[in-house]
């Protein structure tokens, strides 16, 4: 069964730095998201993407985040100057369509750790 | 707005016994709704959903949920839980825009 894959796993940066998370949804999915856990906490919702520009964003996903498909595959999560409260699982998502029978598949997550 | 509610944070059952992990939804229209189980370490596995239609759905892993509109409740249950079933359990709702809220989780421990 195809799947949501993320890299790296881990990623351990020293704050003030950028940092870029990296997903490849399910290939024929066109819907896409970046969700986070920090940890001991519930999995929130950062940001969804559809046909190449941002459909949602919450409160977290200020200026120092962005998100880019820079070609057919990848879905990318950028944060451009990491804080420590920036420590956290990011889980990349993806849905084939926004009809009613499709759940998001998730992938296994990146735990970013600032130090 | 949108919420989930999970009201017990942690839950120890025997190997053996009957689950059942309880979901409070608030949501204005018909809701999707769904489970998620995390093992330490691992990313979101579906368990189960629901659309509509049959308000009791089953899921992997023997799971099943009870969708009761009259009291915007989910819950999972399974009849007889195995030590593997350890993990903590997401229920969320989709905001039919695709986005999906979760509620704080329930771990599950499972004792011999």
């Amino acid at each position: 069964e195809p799947e949501v894959t993320q890299t790296p796993s881990h990623q351990v940066t020293q704050m003030g730095q950028e940092v870029i998370l990296r997903c490849v949804p399910i290939s024929n999915h066109l819907y896409f998201y970046w969700y986070r856990q920090i940890l001991g906490q519930k999995v929130e919702f950062l940001v969804s993407f559809y046909n190449n520009e941002i459909s949602e964003k919450s409160e977290i996903f200020d200026d120092q985040f962005s998100v880019e498909r820079p070609d057919g595959s990848n879905f990318t999560l950028k944060i451009r100057s990491t804080k420590l409260e920036d420590s956290a699982m990011y889980f990349c998502a993806s849905k084939r369509d926004l009809s009613s029978n499709q759940p998001q598949h998730f992938g296994d997550g990146t735990r970013l750790s600032i130090l | 707005a949108q919420s989930v509610t999970q009201p017990d944070i942690h839950i120890t059952v025997s190997e053996g016994a009957s689950l059942e992990l309880r979901c409070n939804y608030s949501y204005g229209a018909t809701p999707y709704l769904f489970w998620y189980v995390q093992s330490p370490g691992q990313g979101l596995q579906l368990l189960l959903k629901y659309f509509s239609g049959d308000t009791l759905v089953q899921g992997i892993k023997g799971f099943e949920a009870e969708f009761k509109r009259s009291q915007s409740s989910f819950n999972l249950r399974k009849p007889s839980v195995h030590w593997s079933d350890a993990a903590e359990y997401f229920c969320a709702v989709d905001n039919q825009g695709g986005k999906l809220i979760f509620g704080q989780g329930t771990e599950l421990s499972v004792k011999p």
